[in-house]
Order: C-alpha cells, then sequence, then structure tokens
C-alpha cells in the first residue's frame, strides 16, 4: 500500500541555518514524488517535484530534495532558512487517478 | 488567472447538520480533488472528479459525497455530521486526470467546526 511518513512532527531552526526534512514513502512502482508548502491560512503550494531522471531537484524559494530509492527517501533540504520559510511541509507521492498520498507534515519553526 | 476559489471560508455546524462545501478550480483545470486535513492526520483523499465523473474515492464513508458540474465547478457534502469531521477542506485543481504527476493546484480550504 503507498505512504509517506515524515517522522519529524516539528522542528526549529535559527535563522541562516541549514534545513533537511525527511520524509519516506512505500509505493510500488516508481514514485512520483512532491514536497508542498502550506502557510497558515493557506492552501498548499508546490516546491518541487520529481518523476525521473536526476534524483536532485531543484525548486521554488530555494529549496531542493534528493531522490534515494535504496532508502526509499525524498528529503527536502534548504541551505539557509529564511524566517518567511516557517511553515507547514508535505511530502506525498502521486498514483493513478489523480490520488495523491500525503504525509502528516513537518511544522517549522524559524528563530531569529 | 484566477485561483481554486473554495466557498466558505469558515463553517460551524452541529451534529447531525449536513453541510455543503463549494470549489471552483482555475479555468481550464478539469480535474477536482478533495483532501480532508486534520492535525496529526495530515492530507487525506476523499475523491477526485473528471469531466463531472468521479474517479477515484478514498477511505471515507458514504456521508462523504461530491459532484461535479459541467463548468467543471465541484461541490462536496457531508451529512449526518460527526464532532470528528471537524476538519480543513481542501479542494485542488489539475488540468488533466489520471497522471501521477499532475500539479495540484490548492484552494485554501473550508474550515469545518461541528458542535
Amino acid at each position: 500500500a503507498q505512504s509517506v511518513t515524515q517522522p519529524d512532527i516539528h522542528i526549529t531552526v535559527s535563522e541562516g541555518a541549514s534545513l533537511e526534512l525527511r520524509c519516506n514513502y512505500s509505493y510500488g512502482a516508481t514514485p512520483y514524488l512532491f514536497w508542498y508548502v502550506q502557510s497558515p491560512g493557506q492552501g498548499l503550494q508546490l516546491l518541487l517535484k520529481y518523476f525521473s531522471g536526476d534524483t536532485l531537484v531543484q525548486g521554488i524559494k530555494g529549496f531542493e530534495a534528493e531522490f534515494k530509492r535504496s532508502q526509499s527517501s525524498f528529503n527536502l533540504r534548504k541551505p539557509s532558512v529564511h524566517w518567511s520559510d516557517a511553515a507547514e511541509y508535505f511530502c506525498a507521492v502521486g498514483a493513478p487517478g489523480n490520488q495523491f498520498y500525503f504525509g502528516t507534515g513537518t511544522s517549522l519553526t524559524v528563530i531569529p | 488567472k484566477a485561483g481554486v476559489t473554495q466557498t466558505p471560508r469558515y463553517l460551524i455546524k452541529t451534529r447531525g447538520q449536513q453541510v455543503t462545501l463549494s470549489c471552483s478550480p482555475i479555468s481550464g483545470h478539469r480535474s477536482v480533488s478533495w483532501y480532508q486535513q486534520t492535525p496529526g492526520q495530515g492530507l487525506q483523499f476523499l475523491f477526485e472528479y473528471f469531466s463531472e465523473t468521479q474517479r477515484n474515492k478514498g477511505n471515507f464513508p458514504g456521508r462523504f459525497s461530491g459532484r461535479q458540474f459541467s463548468n467543471s465547478r465541484s461541490e462536496m457534502n457531508v451529512s449526518t455530521l460527526e464532532l470528528g469531521d471537524s476538519a480543513l477542506y481542501l479542494c485542488a485543481s489539475s488540468l488533466n486526470r489520471g497522471s501521477p504527476n499532475e500539479k495540484l493546484f490548492f484552494g485554501s480550504g473550508t474550515q469545518l467546526s461541528v458542535l
């Protein structure tokens, strides 16, 4: 069965520090992987996606993610976090029929 | 181009009532999906509509239903509300259906509180 696990419920980082948000997936076929961000009171916005090819994908707002098939992981990274990055982050795997499986999210707090 | 519009933004209902939520997708988008978001559960897929047909359904009871109109606008209905139905209901639209690499565009959601 398809599923996504985000082991970290909440992460706090200092502004300017690096960030890594973890995501593990379970999917029988080639995964289509996504990272979305949700700001308070807003819907979700796509940060980046992976379908095939280069396992390191670049997204918006300076984010990148690396697909590691051997570890069933798709971790999100950013070299230097800005205060505006504080939000909820969701990892998702896409399945046929436009059904997406989301993780439970990681809440990011950025301290000055 | 206008984004995905969900109305109303907030709803307060009591147990046993029913509720209808509305979603207007981005112009030209034909697929509309609905998700329930609760703290600790993340987003859970409710159903997806394409060209007025429900093509996929998540693991929710029959009290949750939906429909899509010819202009791609969609409504979601929940009957006999329970306290556990309190959640943020998100609608997402995309151009086509069936492809697992679709980019979803989300609305801001309808926050439903059941008292």
